[in-house]
């Protein structure tokens, strides 16, 4: 099945930049998202992208899409302590809306 | 509000016994699925629907069921739980060509 690989941490000093990268390997993905897993709670979508675009800005957040390489980023501006949390990459696939998670990042934000 | 829930939060049960998680969502949305978090893992898809009578097997469905009777609920019934099974359980739904998920609180299940 296809696959979806991410770093396992990340320590980040507050008000610094974060980037969390994600490799995926199927090529006929339509959107590509990010979700957000605070301890105790479900995943809320943080953004997403469609896969004939290179980048989103959303306010503090970038995305990065290289297609060519399969290789999706996010980038957290000015981090906050908020920011602490495991980030999932997510594949739609064809259809968009069947999603394979890689194995999350969690980001510790330090003062 | 429209929103998805999960019951029970917490479960505790013996090998070899029936369990059934429950899912209800009143977004009234046609899809939805069920995955499981393991440490390593991330999450890992068991089953999904696309509509009512409507299901599919995903990643890890062995030793899993479900049915979609309506559109609100997705129950999951575990046959013959296993101790491999004690995880976190994770129900979600979808509009039909989305995939902005929205995610219940989770069931936390132990099978001792």
């Amino acid at each position: 099945g296809e696959d979806v690989e991410q770093s396992l941490f990340l320590s980040v000093r507050e008000g610094d930049s974060s980037v969390i990268n994600c490799t995926y390997t199927d090529s006929s993905s339509t959107y590509l998202y990010w979700y957000k897993q605070e301890p105790g709670a479900g995943l809320q979508l943080l953004t997403y992208i469609f896969s004939n675009m290179d980048m989103k800005q959303d306010q503090r957040l970038t995305v990065l899409l290289n297609k060519k390489d399969k290789h999706l980023s996010l980038r957290i501006a000015d981090t906050q302590t908020g920011d602490s949390a495991i980030y999932f990459c997510a594949d739609g696939g064809a259809a968009g809306n069947k999603l394979t998670f890689g194995g999350g990042t969690r980001v510790l934000v330090k003062p | 509000d429209a929103e998805i829930t999960q019951s029970p939060r917490h479960k505790i049960t013996e090998t070899g016994r029936q369990v059934t998680l429950a899912c209800h969502q009143t977004w009234n949305h046609n899809n939805m699925f069920w995955y499981r978090q393991d440490l390593g893992h991330g999450l890992r898809l068991i089953h999904y629907s696309y509509g009512v009578q409507d299901t599919n097997k995903g990643e890890v469905s062995d030793g899993y069921s479900v049915s979609r009777s309506n559109t609100e609920d997705l129950p999951l019934t575990l046959e013959s739980a296993a101790s491999s099974q004690t995880s976190v359980y994770f129900c979600a739904s979808s509009e039909r060509s989305s995939g902005e998920a929205f995610f219940g609180q989770g069931t936390r299940l132990t099978v001792v």
